[in-house]
């Protein structure tokens, strides 16, 4: 089974600062990496990855894949309380079977 | 509301029961999973269902059936439930080839 590591796993900064939460991955049958934000209930979709070095933005966020590397970064400027959540991170691979890593957990402080 | 909705959000229930979990999914997706998020808040598969056939089946308890009784709803039924089985169970569903949409979750504690 894949592996897919997280770090840091935990992190606490204040509003306004930003952030770069990273993610490793293997490579067996990958098809997509991707990154969902999970605050008390269900995980929620935030971005889908496929190709190296295209950057994908939606608002403060965004991320980009690096296949050479083998690695994601998840970018959160001008953070917000409303940020703080566990951040997880995904790879698919074939029969779309998603292998998380363990989340980092970000609190944003006032 | 088009959503992936499961049943019971909360479960408590003595070691030793059967208790089933229900989901359903009106996004007309063709693939549903049942996830495990245990205390560590680490996410694994468990079950995978495409068109009501089982692609995925993961190294999990044999107390542990899934069942598709059509390509919208798959449910877990867990027998003889143990201590260890505590978790948050996920339900979520993904069209082919996509990425996935979550149910809200079903918090199981056994006692």
């Amino acid at each position: 089974e894949d592996k897919v590591v997280q770090s840091p796993l935990s992190l606490v900064v204040h509003e306004g600062d930003t952030v770069t939460l990273n993610c490793s991955y293997e490579v067996t049958n990958f098809r997509s990496l991707l990154w969902y934000k999970q605050e008390k209930k269900a995980p929620t979709f935030l971005f889908m990855l496929t190709s190296s070095g295209i950057e994908k933005k939606s608002g403060r966020l965004s991320s980009i894949l690096d296949k050479k590397e083998l690695s994601s970064i998840l970018n959160i400027t001008a953070t917000q309380t409303g940020d703080s959540a566990i951040y997880l991170c995904a790879e698919e691979t074939s029969g779309s079977r998603l292998t998380f890593g363990e989340g980092t957990q970000l609190t944003v402080n006032p | 509301d088009t959503a992936v909705s499961q049943t019971p959000k909360y479960l408590v229930t003595q070691m030793g029961n059967d208790k089933s979990i229900k989901c359903e999914q009106n996004l007309g997706h063709d693939t549903m999973y049942w996830y495990k998020q245990d205390s560590k808040k680490f996410l694994k598969i468990m079950f995978s269902y495409n068109n009501k056939e089982l692609i995925i089946n993961e190294t999990v308890p044999n107390r542990f059936s899934p069942k598709s009784p059509d390509k919208a709803h798959l449910n877990l039924h867990i027998n003889s439930l143990e201590l260890g089985d505590s978790a948050v169970y996920f339900c979520a569903s993904s069209p082919t080839g996509v990425g996935y949409t979550f149910g809200s979750g079903t918090r199981l504690t056994v006692v």
